[in-house]
């Protein structure tokens, strides 16, 4: 069985804050890692993507990658409460897994 | 382009009834995926196409759900006979096989199902 684990929160940040979210997977062959907002009532939307170990930053986000403690994790520099919704990491080794999310609030 | 385009959005029904969920994906995406979201199992893979053929339905709870793809442009799901535990939000995504991962969903559909 293919598990994508995240911690449910809420996290809750002030605004202009640096937002840490986290994601373990249990799939050594995972390739490809994803990570999709989705705002309340709405459908999940791609924000980053990864493929290899290291960093990889994409204007206030970053997704990290490290596969050997099969983790990756989404920073999100100076946060705004526009970024108040559900961070889903998907994880493919050949179809997409997708976490239950975190809820992320920015409060101004 | 559209977007991936489902219908209904919204649809309230009496537990026994059929319900068929229709998705379009977008054009020139071979790939085509059913996922149901609550609350409580987050976002569960059912169905997985490619190039129209059903690749992995081993998501699909029970004999009441089926799912069709036609052709490159329009995909179905069924249930039939509903219950109130298949009451959920269905999304329709789509994606090229080259980058299966990078999907795009429709707005989904909310089943309520009475």
């Amino acid at each position: 069985q293919k598990e994508v684990e995240q911690n449910s929160g809420p996290l809750s940040v002030p605004e202009g804050a640096i937002a840490s979210l986290n994601c373990t997977y249990s799939d050594r062959g995972s390739q490809s890692f994803f990570w999709y907002r989705q705002y309340s009532g709405k459908s999940p939307e791609l924000i980053m993507f990864i493929y290899s170990n290291g960093d990889k930053e994409d204007g206030r986000f970053t997704a990290q990658l490290n596969k050997a403690s099969q983790y990756v994790s989404l920073l999100i520099r100076d946060s705004q409460p526009s970024d108040s919704a559900t961070y889903l990491c998907a994880v493919e080794s050949y179809i997409p897994t997708f976490g239950r999310g975190t809820s992320l609030i920015v409060h101004p | 382009d559209a977007g991936v385009i489902q219908s209904p959005r919204h649809e309230v029904t009496e537990m026994g009834q059929e319900v068929t969920l229709r998705c379009k994906p977008i054009s020139g995406h071979n790939s085509l995926f059913w996922y149901r979201q609550t609350m409580m199992r987050g976002l569960e893979l059912l169905i997985y196409f490619n190039n129209n053929v059903p690749i992995d339905d081993s998501g699909m709870p029970e004999d009441r759900f089926s799912a069709k793809m036609p052709n490159a442009s329009f995909s179905t799901l069924k249930i039939q006979p509903s219950e109130p535990r298949d009451s959920a939000v269905y999304f329709c995504a789509s994606s090229t096989t080259a980058n299966t991962g990078e999907l795009f969903f429709g707005e989904g559909s909310r089943l309520t199902v009475l």
